[in-house]
């Protein structure tokens, strides 16, 4: 069954600061990988979406990378500003059929930027 | 943004009455989703469906069924509300791109 994990489950920075956000999955034969943003009482916002065959992908200031034999994806966040304030979600499709090819969802990381 | 409907926002209802949330796109995917949302749980897949007709289980679909008769409706009902699905209950939508997206949420309470 697969397993992610991201860790820290909170983080504090100050503004501007450029920081890195991560999630380690159990199972490398995955599909992709997305990255998601979820504010307070809100859904959740898909930011980047990597496949299997993928290293990176950029979208503005994030930059998401996948190392999928190590089972390790990292979420680079450039000049930290307080609206980047969220939870972050990282989720894993697996491949085949059936229940492997649902996603499998972390518990996100609290990130605060502090003005 | 994706065009997502979830109805109601709220709803507060009790024990052994069953209840049926709603959710309707507007973009013609052909995947749908039922997540509840759940302080220490994360996000956990209840059920979803690759067609009209056609649904599938997830980890958590004791208590839960739906249906999709349509490619823009797909339904969840609590058959008989339990306190333990007190939740947040997210639809989401994918299709050719494999992004998810997400409607706004069902904010359920059963008393």
């Amino acid at each position: 069954k697969q397993e992610v994990t991201q860790i820290p489950a909170a983080l504090s920075v100050p503004e501007g600061e450029n920081l890195v956000l991560n999630c380690s999955f159990t199972d490398s034969a995955i599909y992709n990988l997305q990255w998601f943003r979820q504010d307070p009482g809100k859904g959740l916002t898909s930011l980047l979406l990597i496949q299997s065959s993928q290293r990176e992908q950029t979208s503005g200031r994030l930059n998401a990378s996948l190392d999928k034999s190590s089972g390790r994806s990292t979420l680079y966040i450039a000049a930290s500003q307080p609206g980047d304030s969220a939870t972050y979600l990282c989720a894993v499709r697996g491949i085949g059929g059936g229940s492997n090819y649902k996603l499998t969802f972390g518990k996100g990381t609290l990130l605060t930027v502090n003005p | 943004d994706a065009g997502i409907t979830q109805s109601p926002r709220h709803k507060v209802t009790e024990t052994g009455t069953p209840v049926t949330l709603r959710c309707h796109q507007t973009e013609n995917h052909r995947y749908m989703y039922w997540y509840r949302q759940d302080p220490g749980h994360g996000l956990r897949l209840i059920h979803y469906s690759y067609g009209v007709k056609d649904t599938d289980k997830g980890e958590v679909s004791d208590g839960y069924s739906v249906s999709r008769s349509k490619t823009e409706d797909f339904l969840l009902t609590l058959e008989s509300a339990t306190s333990s699905q007190t939740s947040v209950y997210f639809c989401a939508i994918s299709g050719t791109s494999e992004k998810l997206f997400f409607g706004s949420g069902t904010q359920l309470s059963v008393l």
